[in-house]
């Protein structure tokens, strides 16, 4: 199935240090969510996106939905050792509880002292 | 918040036999789940669409008969692994979506690892 293209796709950065790491597609998405994923856990929402344009906040966490609505960017500012784990983007193309999501291939994090 | 349970958390069996999850949603009810398969170091796939009362929808290259999916009530799914090999040994993950929240975005449960030995 198709996927969305991530990148990095892993980053080793130390405590403190801003974090960026973006998400393309070659189709268009009406909704992009944003997740992040411990080891051997399911993945957790952390912010999602409605319209193109659109910049969220949740806490440290920024996204943005892209104008072409084909790309979407989360950044994490002041990052801290429990941000470690692995950051999944998702395209929604419908709204209704049926729509699938797509899923990108992933950016792995890793948080230094 | 929604929560969906998913058990067990970790199956080891012998190749050739079969395994069921079950994947529930906690408080609110799911006409539709989503089954997802993750190998190690990889994104989440997409398997198949679990609908309330009707048969799946399997993503391409996902065998029916292989995965079997029962969704016979509003808050259960089940996906059953039949004849296992080691092959299909993986981390499962159910999702579904409490249409009562404002947010598009979907619960997923804790994932369950499968060992086909």
């Amino acid at each position: 199935g198709q996927q969305l293209n991530q990148s990095p796709q892993s980053m080793f950065i130390q405590e403190g240090e801003d974090v960026s790491m973006n998400c393309t597609s070659s189709s268009i998405f009406n909704t992009w969510l944003w997740y992040k994923q411990d080891p051997g856990e399911g993945p957790v929402l952390l912010i999602a996106l409605y319209k193109a344009g659109e910049l969220t906040s949740n806490g440290r966490l920024t996204a943005q939905f892209g104008i072409t609505r084909k790309d979407s960017f989360l950044n994490i500012s002041a990052s801290i050792p429990s941000d470690v784990g692995i950051y999944f983007c998702a395209g929604q193309l419908a709204t209704g509880t049926a729509s699938k999501l797509t899923f990108g291939t992933g950016t792995r994090l890793q948080v230094t002292l | 918040g929604a929560v969906v349970s998913q058990h067990p958390s970790w199956v080891i069996c012998k190749s050739g036999t079969s395994v069921k999850i079950e994947c529930r949603s906690l408080d609110f009810q799911a006409t539709t789940m989503f089954w997802y398969r993750q190998f190690p170091k990889q994104s989440l796939m997409l398997m198949a669409t679990s609908n309330e009362g009707s048969k799946a929808t399997y993503e391409q290259g996902v065998e029916k008969d292989k995965f079997l999916i029962n969704h016979a009530s509003l808050t259960l799914s089940t996906l059953t692994v039949t004849s296992a090999h080691p092959e299909d040994s993986s981390f499962y993950i159910c999702s579904a979506r409490d249409p009562k929240m404002d947010s598009y975005g979907y619960t997923f449960g804790s994932g369950t690892r499968l060992t086909v030995v």
